[in-house]
């Protein structure tokens, strides 16, 4: 079965470094996300990416972060100047279509920042 | 407001016990799809089941079932003979027709520990 696949699985930053967390779709997929969890709290949208813009976005997803597709693989999310509290397993997500149709989560990047 | 809600924050069982988390939501939209979601320690999110809003009827796969009520807005999920593989925190999520159904509203889950 196709999946989402998210590198790396755990990434531990200093407070103040940049950080970008990787993710490969599924192949056919459109629509791209991600959305955020802090620990022993609820799982939490942050962006929604099409057609190689944003077309939405959470209060949460301010100018410290961003998001791109460098190539026709990768969907990255990057945290210009990590925080302590950026700390969070962050999860990836695609879909075929609009509709969530297919809409697959990756297994997650647990972000530490110390 | 709380988009979904799930009132239960943690219940514990004991093995071959049937559960029921429960699930609230709200919505304006006629249209929205609801899901559930199993996380255990691992982490990752696994899919358990994804439902319309015109479709109503419950749904049964091996020990879990989904009871859907739009009258009461809910979407509850029972687990027949809990096995201790069952524990992990459940969440229940809600898309809807105004963000063309991509951004999920996700709940804050219910933590089931079931004991041996």
């Amino acid at each position: 079965e196709p999946e989402v696949t998210q590198t790396p699985s755990h990434q531990v930053t200093q407070m103040g470094q940049e950080v970008i967390l990787r993710c490969v779709p599924i192949s056919n997929h459109l629509y791209f996300y991600w959305y955020r969890q802090i620990l022993g709290q609820k799982v939490e949208f942050l962006v929604s990416f099409y057609n190689n813009e944003i077309s939405e976005k959470s209060e949460i997803f301010d100018d410290q972060f961003s998001v791109e597709r460098p190539d026709g693989s990768n969907f990255t999310l990057k945290i210009r100047s990590t925080k302590l509290e950026d700390s969070a397993m962050y999860f990836c997500a695609s879909s075929v279509k609009q509709e969530n149709y297919g809409y697959t989560f990756g297994s997650g990047t647990r972000l530490t920042v110390v | 407001a709380q988009k979904v809600t799930q009132a239960q924050t943690e219940i514990s069982v004991v093995e071959k016990e049937d559960v029921t988390l429960d699930c609230v939501y709200e919505t304006r939209d006629t249209t929205y799809y609801l899901f559930w979601y199993k996380q255990p320690p691992s982490g990752e999110l696994v899919f358990l089941i994804r439902r319309n809003s015109f479709d109503e009827q419950n749904e049964i796969s091996g020990r879990y079932s989904w009871n859907f009520q739009k009258s009461t807005s809910s979407f509850n999920f029972t687990i027949t003979a809990s096995q201790v593989v069952d524990s992990a925190v459940y969440f229940c999520a809600l898309s809807e027709t105004s963000y063309n159904f991509n951004k999920f509203y996700f709940g804050s889950g219910t933590k089931l520990n079931v004991k041996p």
